[in-house]
């Protein structure tokens, strides 16, 4: 099974962008890149969704490494709202319909 | 539109005790899964539904743990008997078209 790797943890200022690295250097030819974040005492929560272009959505823009072994999720703008733990997870069939593995994510603290 | 609803949201039972969780998910979603949250972990799959039918189970620890969606909507899972173990965070989730899963607020299981 393809996995992923990404920091445990970063900093970043409100109002400025925020660029979350995921490493996935055994992604397969089908394998989709998906997003998710979680905030304190929720469910988690979709964000974006990419296979080989970038993709960008209201909340959300997601670049993809021509050779697809890595991805970033940019926010462009951190608010304090966007403090939570954010999941990078390969979804194995060609869509996300088979439940998703996550990993521990990238715990995203945001400072005013 | 609502969201998917859990309940209850927070649940303390002894040892040995049978307890139960409900979840509806958003209408017209056909896909539901359950997933099991430990803290500081990401969330697992223990099932997945198709209609009323369970396409994956795999996950699902069979001697304790049972679901059922008769109707093909709302869902309930149940853990007879609970172990100190299972204390952890169960989470509902459906989708409309495979690619986006939408979670409930979770419930919070503790077993003393």
């Amino acid at each position: 099974d393809a996995k992923t790797t990404q920091p445990n943890s970063m900093e970043s200022n409100e109002e400025e962008p925020v660029h979350l690295p995921c490493n996935h250097s055994t992604i397969s030819g089908t394998d989709y890149i998906h997003w998710y974040r979680q905030l304190p005492s929720q469910g988690p929560e979709y964000v974006i969704h990419g296979l080989t272009s970038n993709v960008n959505n209201r909340m959300a823009s997601l670049a993809i490494a021509e050779d697809r072994k890595s991805s970033t999720l940019i926010l462009h703008r951190a608010t304090l709202r966007d403090a939570a733990v954010y999941y990078c997870i390969l979804s194995f069939s060609g869509g996300g319909a088979d439940g998703l593995t996550f990993g521990k994510g990238t715990h995203l603290i945001i400072q005013p | 539109e609502a969201g998917v609803v859990q309940s209850p949201r927070y649940k303390i039972i002894e040892k040995k005790q049978p307890v139960a969780f409900w979840c509806n998910p958003i209408s017209g979603h056909n896909t539901l899964y359950w997933y099991l949250q430990n803290l500081g972990q990401g969330p697992e799959l223990l099932i997945r539904y198709e209609n009323e039918e369970a396409v994956d189970d795999s996950q699902l620890p069979k001697d304790r743990f049972s679901a059922e969606r008769l109707k093909g909507v709302d869902s309930t899972l149940k853990i007879q008997p609970a172990e100190l173990g299972d204390s952890a965070v169960y989470l509902c989730a459906s989708s409309p078209d495979g690619w986006r899963q939408f979670f409930g607020p979770g419930t919070r299981l503790t077993v003393l």
